[in-house]
């Protein structure tokens, strides 16, 4: 079985620029999350989607915006990009999300902000 | 969810049992412990949860004090390659629409 899979793994951008980070959920998943990790820092929660809509949102400003397709794969794009954008970026998916749900990670996309 | 408290960091000689405590003194009755171990740039893997018994897989053992105020993670044979920061997570399962949120977590290092 694939696990969670998201592209690009690695990213160069130069503040100012949009991104688009992708995700693919384990198939039969219906719910994906978005977290990220600045250097030294714990993950923060970005966004959680599922059944296709946002169902709740961290504390990020709105240039962090995202959505899911039918086929519950997701992406998340960053408008205006600033230096301390960077970070790694990590999408999660779970079953049905509800509170009891076991969460499963991809490896990440590895945002730099030049 | 309630609160956790964990070390920032504990050491551990390969081939001995870890020990990772978690603090959740104020957690309520319908908070599950969950564990997860997040390897140095890779994702977080979940490793175990439980609500009042122990709790043991193949990975590892969950002890949860009779009172519940805290708990603690035991991988009985540490190899290297469970140097990770762990993260011990009290999650509410009325908490629904919220997400998963994780702590500062415990440095596990393993040496040989």
């Amino acid at each position: 079985e694939a696990g969670v899979t998201q592209s690009p793994t690695h990213l160069i951008k130069t503040r100012g620029q949009q991104v688009t980070l992708r995700c693919s959920p384990i198939s039969g998943h219906t719910s994906v999350y978005w977290y990220q990790q600045a250097l030294g820092l714990g993950l923060q929660f970005l966004l959680w989607y599922d059944e296709g809509e946002e169902r709740n949102r961290g504390n990020f400003p709105p240039r962090f915006s995202g959505r899911q397709f039918p086929n519950y794969s997701s992406e998340l794009n960053v408008n205006a990009l600033e230096l301390e954008d960077s970070a790694l970026y990590l999408c999660a998916s779970s079953l049905e999300g509800t509170p009891n749900e076991k969460l499963f990670f991809g490896s990440g996309t590895q945002l730099s902000v030049l | 969810d309630a609160k956790t408290t964990q070390p920032p960091s504990m050491d551990c000689a390969e081939g001995r049992a870890a020990n990772l405590p978690c603090n959740h003194s104020t957690i309520s009755g319908n908070e599950y412990v969950y564990w997860y171990r997040q390897i140095h740039s890779q994702g977080p893997q979940y490793i175990i949860h439980g609500l009042k018994n122990n709790e043991t897989n193949e990975m590892a053992s969950l002890i949860i004090t009779e009172d519940r105020k805290s708990s603690t993670l035991i991988l009985p044979h540490a190899t290297l390659r469970d140097t990770a920061v762990y993260y011990c997570i009290a999650r509410d399962l009325n908490q629904a629409g919220t997400a998963l949120i994780f702590g500062k977590g415990t440095t596990l290092s393993v040496s040989s």
